[in-house]
């Protein structure tokens, strides 16, 4: 019930089209979601993140959809650019659990 | 704003011995976690640290410890390494507040167990 799934495990994008990576988790309780952008040789970033109780969150070109009934949520990269091939990870926390998925590996082709 | 350190950097040692990881966190950051990274189990939360006192601890066994300083630094301690030790180990740093979310990872400690 900690375990949060994720998929695709990569991915493969032209330049402007759009990235969508998908998460699920088990445990009603979770009820905060983030997601993070890692860089090779990098750590973990906290790129954006949504609480249950909405249903899509926007910052620049990276969106969050959430679906509470269904229990997954997805993040969707807009017009992808080669910056944005990276390793992204969505989380699922409650109260002081954490838990990660095992994340997608984004490759936006020039 | 200086980020997260971590130090060392990277770290060879042979099985059954043991190793100090050291974590620096952001200036007023008072929450420090640590995260184990491998190939095949991704990212796994090890323990959290607020306040020099353990907050929150993850699945692992008792030879993975902790503990955290007056001034919001970290060190992780490994006994009894085992090849399956081998790994990116992170430290993040927070201001603490709920929920517990990490917002700044360090560059990681690369860990290799011979």
């Amino acid at each position: 019930q900690q375990q949060v799934k994720q998929s695709p495990q990569s991915l493969i994008v032209q330049k402007g089209g759009i990235s969508i990576i998908n998460c699920a988790y088990e445990n009603t309780a979770f009820d905060y979601f983030p997601w993070y952008q890692q860089f090779p040789g990098k750590g973990p970033a906290l790129l954006i993140a949504i609480r249950p109780d909405v249903s899509e969150k926007k910052e620049g070109r990276f969106t969050i959809s959430f679906n509470k009934s269904a229990k997954q949520f997805s993040l969707h990269i807009m017009d992808s650019q080669p910056g944005d091939s990276a390793t992204y990870f969505c989380a699922a926390v409650y109260g002081q659990n954490f838990v990660f998925g095992p994340g997608t590996r984004l490759s936006v082709l020039p | 704003k200086a980020g997260v350190t971590q130090t060392p950097r990277y770290l060879i040692k042979t099985r059954g011995q043991q190793v100090t990881l050291s974590c620096s966190p952001i200036s007023g950051h008072r929450s420090v976690s640590w995260y184990q990274q491998t190939p095949g189990q991704g990212l796994q939360f090890l323990f959290e640290y607020f306040s020099e006192t353990q907050r929150n601890k993850g699945n692992f066994p008792g030879r993975f410890s902790g503990r955290q300083f007056s001034n919001s630094r970290s060190e992780m301690n490994v006994s009894t390494l085992e090849l399956g030790d081998s790994a990116l180990y992170l430290c993040a740093s927070s201001s603490g507040t709920a929920p517990l979310v990490p917002q700044y990872f360090g560059p990681g400690t690369r860990l290799t167990v011979l």
